[in-house]
């Protein structure tokens, strides 16, 4: 069965620092991958996805995401926090013949001054 | 562009009480899909449906039926509330099912407590 695992349940960054989110899928087919946030109170709004071509995506507010078949992983990274970057994180997977997406349990950040 | 909208925003059950969230989408969408965000849980899919005239059941569908009014609608209906059901429920609508290039679009959300 499909699976996505997010090992970290939260994550403590302090403004200007770089960030890592982990993101481990297991999955019987090519992956479509994508990474959300969700801000307090509010749905998810979509970061950046992955479906083919260069695996390091580009995505908005300044994050990014590499995918690495061979490790399973699909990573979102920023160069340097903004306390406005507190929220939680939410990784998702799906392939083509699946009908939805499998979300992780999601990793909140906590932003530091 | 009000994208998928949710109503209530928050709404208050006793046990035993019915109710339907409802849900509109304004993007053409063909797909819509009801989740539920519990802590500690992620979001888990209740129902889907994956164009008008379709519903399927998702990981969670028990005590839960949707109804797929029109391209536009898809509501949630709780015929005999639990104090289980006690969540955060979100709308969300896409292109085409899960497919390349049709990301989830979401609603901001319906708080339900059960009491």
């Amino acid at each position: 069965a499909q699976s996505v695992t997010q090992p970290d349940i939260h994550i403590t960054v302090s403004e200007g620092a770089s960030l890592e989110l982990r993101c481990n899928y297991s999955y019987g087919a090519t992956p479509y991958l994508f990474w959300y946030v969700q801000s307090p109170g509010q749905g998810l709004q979509l970061l950046l996805k992955y479906f083919s071509g260069d695996t390091l995506v580009q995505g908005i507010k300044g994050f990014e995401a590499e995918f690495k078949r061979s490790q399973s992983s699909f990573n979102l990274r920023k160069p340097s926090v903004h306390w406005s970057d507190a929220a939680e994180y939410f990784c998702a997977v799906g392939a083509r013949g699946y009908s939805t997406l499998t979300f992780g349990k999601g990793t909140m950040l906590l932003v530091s001054p | 562009n009000a994208g998928v909208t949710q109503t209530p925003k928050f709404q208050v059950l006793k046990t035993g009480q019915s109710m339907t969230l409802q849900c509109a989408q304004d993007m053409n969408h063909n797909s819509m899909y009801w989740y539920r965000q519990d802590p500690g849980m992620g979001l888990r899919l209740i129902y889907y449906s994956a164009s008008e005239g379709t519903t399927d059941k998702g990981e969670v569908p028990n005590g839960y039926n949707v109804s797929r009014l029109n391209k536009r609608e898809f509501s949630l209906r709780l015929e005999s509330a639990a104090p289980s059901q006690t969540s955060v429920y979100f709308c969300a609508s896409s292109e085409e099912v899960a497919g390349v290039n049709s990301p989830l679009h979401f609603g901001n959300g319906t708080r339900l407590t059960v009491t």
